[in-house]
C-alpha cells in the first residue's frame, strides 16, 4: 500500500545530541514537508522540498537540517542548536503545488 | 501575518447540534484551501479541499465547507455532530505572504472540538 512512513514513533535523546527522524514515501510525490507541532500552536513548517537535491527553509528552520538525495526520502536532523526540540514532528508529501498533502503518523521526540 | 488563520482555539458543542469552524485567509488571487482533522497522537486526515469552481465543497464524514471571497473565509460545517467528531481541525493553504509561496503549505493554529453527550 502507498503511504508515508515515519520512524520511529517515539524517540528519546539526551540534551546536546543530534537526532535524525526518518520520512519515507512510496507515493511518487515530488514535494515533501516537515512540520513541528506543539500544543496550541498548530503545525509550523520547518523545511520543504519540491524536487530532489533542493529544499527551502520554512518558518522555524533554525536548529534543524534536511537532505533530499532521493525522491522517496526526506530525513530531518534535529541538531543540538535547537533550543527546545521536544515536540511532535509530522512529515507530509504531495504531488504538486495545488494538491492535497498526505501525512505520516508522526514522531514524538523527547529530549531529556 | 499569516495567510491562513483560525480564530477559535476551542469549541464545544452538544452531540446532534450543528457545527461551524472558522477559517480566514488573506490572498489576492483565488487560493487553494484544505481542511484536515487530527485525532490525538496521529497524523492528519484530509476532510475536503477547494481549488476553484463551486464554492460549496463536500467532504468525508458529512462535512462541507463554503468558500466566500467577499468574507475571505472558508468555514467548515456539519449539520449534526457525532461524539466521534471530537478532534482537532486544521485549515491549510499556501503562504501568499511572499513570492513563491504557492509551494509552501501552511496551517492555521487549529480548533479543538469537544462534543458533549
Amino acid at each position: 500500500d502507498g503511504g508515508i512512513t515515519q520512524s520511529p514513533k517515539y524517540l528519546f535523546r539526551k540534551e546536546g545530541q543530534n537526532v535524525t527522524l526518518s520520512c519515507e514515501q512510496n507515493l511518487n510525490h515530488d514535494a515533501m514537508y516537515w512540520y513541528r507541532q506543539d500544543p496550541g500552536q498548530g503545525l509550523r513548517l520547518i523545511y520543504y522540498s519540491q524536487i530532489v537535491n533542493d529544499f527551502q527553509k520554512g518558518d522555524i528552520a533554525e536548529g534543524y537540517s534536511v537532505s533530499r538525495e532521493k525522491k522517496e526520502s526526506f530525513p530531518l536532523t534535529v541538531t543540538s542548536a535547537q533550543k527546545n526540540p521536544t515536540a511532535f514532528y509530522l512529515c507530509a508529501s504531495r504531488t504538486g503545488t495545488n494538491t492535497e498533502a498526505f501525512f505520516g503518523q508522526g514522531t514524538r521526540l523527547t529530549v531529556v | 501575518a499569516q495567510s491562513v488563520t483560525q480564530p477559535d482555539i476551542h469549541i464545544t458543542v452538544s452531540e446532534g447540534a450543528s457545527l461551524e469552524l472558522r477559517c480566514n485567509y488573506s490572498y489576492g488571487a483565488t487560493p487553494y484551501l484544505f481542511w484536515y482533522v487530527q485525532s490525538p497522537g496521529q497524523g492528519l486526515q484530509l476532510l475536503l479541499k477547494y481549488f476553484s469552481g463551486d464554492t460549496l465543497v463536500q467532504g468525508i464524514k458529512g462535512f462541507e465547507a463554503e468558500f466566500k471571497r467577499s468574507q475571505s473565509s472558508f468555514n467548515l460545517r456539519k449539520p449534526s455532530v457525532h461524539w466521534s467528531d471530537a478532534a482537532e481541525y486544521f485549515c491549510a493553504g499556501p503562504d501568499m505572504m511572499f513570492s513563491g509561496g504557492y509551494n509552501k503549505l501552511i496551517f492555521g493554529a487549529g480548533t479543538r472540538l469537544a462534543v458533549h453527550p
